[in-house]
Formats: structure tokens, C-alpha cells, sequence
């Protein structure tokens, strides 16, 4: 079955430091990505609609230039939070859908816990 | 706005026992509703799901009914098993957009099933 490979899977940082995160998927090509942040006891929250060869589209209340998005190919996005603070401690989440199949549903990746000390 | 309310966990249960997770939404318009289960160190996956008021959504002996009267789609499930253990996520697509789509979640609820 398709599926999505996030990397890495856990990553503790310095307050300050910047962390890249990649979404791939390994079996098909992805037009679009999307990316959630999920806090403790808390539901996933869509951050962005990462689309390829074009910019991300954010959720409102995501800052863009914190959290970076490309999505250079159609089986590769990045999420990149620059300058990194403990509040932005949580677990972030990719999925994709395959571009080549109708209604195709959703494929999730297993998830980042990023922790900023 | 759109939400998702699910009940909270965890909830433990012992094997062969009959699970229901209740789930309700809130939402404008017509939305599909899934069920994600996310099994220890994997990734979310589609349990099932239903488009319209009155479809029932089944897969692995889980089923649920699209309840437009009562905006709910509760999960169950007649007899469960340890392999069952998971966390389990209530969500709906947005109003307007392709189905599968910009999909709201609730908070999830863990179930641990006992041997």
C-alpha cells in the first residue's frame, strides 16, 4: 500500500536552532502535502497545504516564516521551523494523497515529537 | 467554526468486550466523517469513513453511522480484540472542499484492550 516516510522521527534541538523535517512518499507522487501539529491531548491541527512547485498556503494563525514549507518534488516536502522555541515543542505530522488516484484517501507519515530545549 | 468532539480516554476494556467511542461534530455543511486509528509507533490510517447522512462506514469488524439528526458517528465495535489497542481519531472534512481534504480531527481517544 502507499506510503509515507517522515524523518526524523524524534529531534531535540537548542532554543535558537533551526530543524528540517521531510515528508516523502515512497510508492506514489503527491501533488499535495499536508502538514499538523498535534499537542499533547490536543487534536491535529492543519498547519499548511504544502503544493508542489508553488508556495505552501498556511492556516490562518501559522507563521509562515517560522514554520518554512517546500515542496520541491512531487514525493518530497520540508517543514523547517527556524529559531526554534520550547513552545514550539509538539508533534508534527505529514500526509499525502496520491495525485493518480481518484478519492485517493489520506496516507500519513508517523510523525515527528520535536523538543526544544 | 467546524469542530470535532470525541470522548476522552483512555479508555480501557478487557478482550471480547463491545466498544463504542462516541463521537459528535459541528459543521455548516454537509461533511464526509472518518475514523483514523493510529496503532503504536505507525502512522494515522483511514479506518473508515461515510459521506452521507445514514451511510454506515465498516472495516476490521468497526463500524459507524453518519447520524445527521443527532450529528454524530459513533464508532463500535461488537468484540474487541488486544490487537485493537490503538489511538483512535474522529474527524470530518471541510464543507465545500474535495472530501478528503483539509480534515479536522478530534483529540483522539486511546483505547487499551486487555487480554
Amino acid at each position: 500500500g502507499a506510503v509515507v516516510s517522515q524523518h526524523p522521527s524524534r529531534v531535540i534541538c537548542k532554543s535558537g536552532t533551526s530543524v528540517k523535517i521531510e515528508c516523502r512518499s515512497l510508492d506514489f507522487q503527491a501533488t499535495t502535502m499536508f502538514w499538523y501539529r498535534q499537542f499533547p491531548k490536543q487534536s491535529l491541527m492543519l498547519m499548511a497545504t504544502s503544493n508542489e512547485g508553488s508556495k505552501a498556503t498556511y492556516e490562518q494563525g501559522v507563521e509562515k516564516d517560522k514554520f518554512l514549507i517546500n515542496h520541491a518534488s512531487l514525493t518530497l516536502s520540508t517543514l523547517t521551523v527556524t529559531s526554534a522555541h520550547p513552545e514550539d515543542s509538539s508533534f508534527y505530522i505529514c500526509s499525502a494523497r496520491d495525485g493518480a488516484i481518484a478519492n485517493s484517501p489520506l496516507h500519513f507519515g508517523n510523525g515527528t515529537r520535536l523538543t526544544v530545549t | 467554526g467546524d469542530s470535532v468532539t470525541q470522548m476522552e480516554g483512555p479508555v480501557t476494556l478487557s478482550e471480547e468486550a463491545f466498544l463504542t467511542i462516541n463521537c459528535t461534530y459541528t459543521a455548516t455543511g454537509y461533511p464526509s466523517l472518518f475514523w483514523y486509528v493510529q496503532y503504536p509507533g505507525e502512522g494515522l490510517q483511514l479506518l473508515l469513513k461515510a459521506t452521507k447522512a445514514d451511510d454506515k462506514g465498516s472495516n476490521k469488524g468497526f463500524e459507524a453511522t453518519y447520524r445527521k439528526e443527532t450529528t454524530s458517528f459513533h464508532l463500535e465495535k461488537g468484540s474487541v480484540q488486544v490487537s485493537d489497542s490503538a489511538v483512535y481519531f474522529c474527524a470530518l472534512s471541510d464543507p465545500g472542499r474535495n472530501r478528503d481534504d483539509k480534515i479536522i480531527f478530534g483529540k483522539g481517544t486511546r483505547l487499551h484492550i486487555l487480554p
